[in-house]
């Protein structure tokens, strides 16, 4: 059974600040990683997808990704309110061809206040 | 950006009737669509994955009998809850891979489709 772990938060951080979600995931196999955003009511838009270990920046935004720990996180630069959502980890794997699964965690629901 | 469409986006149906939702990929064609249910505070579950000109491929627990799905053109899937029951409420999203895109392993979301069962 692939498993998606995260905190559900809420995570709280003032305006300005640098907000850190985190996930963890149980399948040494899954090659591919995505950080969504969901607003409430609404459908998961995509912020970032990582393969490789290390880091990957865009943005405020900062994905890092260690495979031998089986961890991926989040790091968001200058929080502003309209970061405020939930934040869903997926997990994926393969590469090519046919379809990739994905497996979402729980989400961490952020609040970023003024 | 690729743009995925659902419809419609909020249905309200009594117990024992059926609802079919649409999903379309409106600027590029996904042979492969993805349906997904999200119950409140809850994250996105996986019920099945959509196949263009075969059958679709069922998460172990979600019923095959009870979520028809048929993906007859390579811009359009459909979800089809036989006899909803007020359990089946909840939000109900497709996804989308454009495969013409070489090395693009994202999925692209619809809407949602919001479904109250009375």
């Amino acid at each position: 059974q692939k498993e998606v772990e995260q905190n559900s938060g809420p995570l709280s951080v003032p305006e300005g600040a640098i907000a850190s979600l985190n996930c963890t995931y149980s399948d040494r196999g899954s090659q591919s990683f995505f950080w969504y955003r969901q607003y409430s009511g609404k459908s998961p838009e995509l912020i970032m997808f990582i393969y490789s270990n290390g880091d990957k920046e865009d943005g405020r935004f900062t994905a890092q990704l260690n495979k031998a720990s089986q961890y991926v996180s989040l790091l968001i630069r200058d929080s502003q309110p309209s970061d405020s959502a939930t934040y869903l980890c997926a997990v994926s794997w393969g590469f090519s061809g046919g379809y990739n699964k994905l497996i979402f965690g729980a989400g961490t629901r952020l609040a970023v206040h003024p | 950006g690729a743009v995925v469409s659902q419809h419609p986006s909020r249905v309200i149906c009594k117990s024992g009737t059926s609802v079919k939702i649409e999903c379309r990929s409106l600027d590029f064609q996904a042979t492969t669509m993805f349906w997904y249910r999200q119950f409140p505070k809850q994250s996105l579950m996986l019920m099945a994955t959509s196949n263009e000109g075969s059958k679709a491929t069922y998460e172990q627990g979600v019923e095959k009998d009870k979520f028809l799905i048929n993906h007859a053109s390579l811009t359009l899937s459909t979800l089809t809850v036989t006899s909803a029951h007020p359990e089946d409420s909840s939000f109900y999203i497709c996804s989308a891979r454009d495969l013409g895109l070489a090395g693009n392993y994202e999925q692209y979301f619809g809407p949602g489709t919001r479904l109250t069962v009375t």
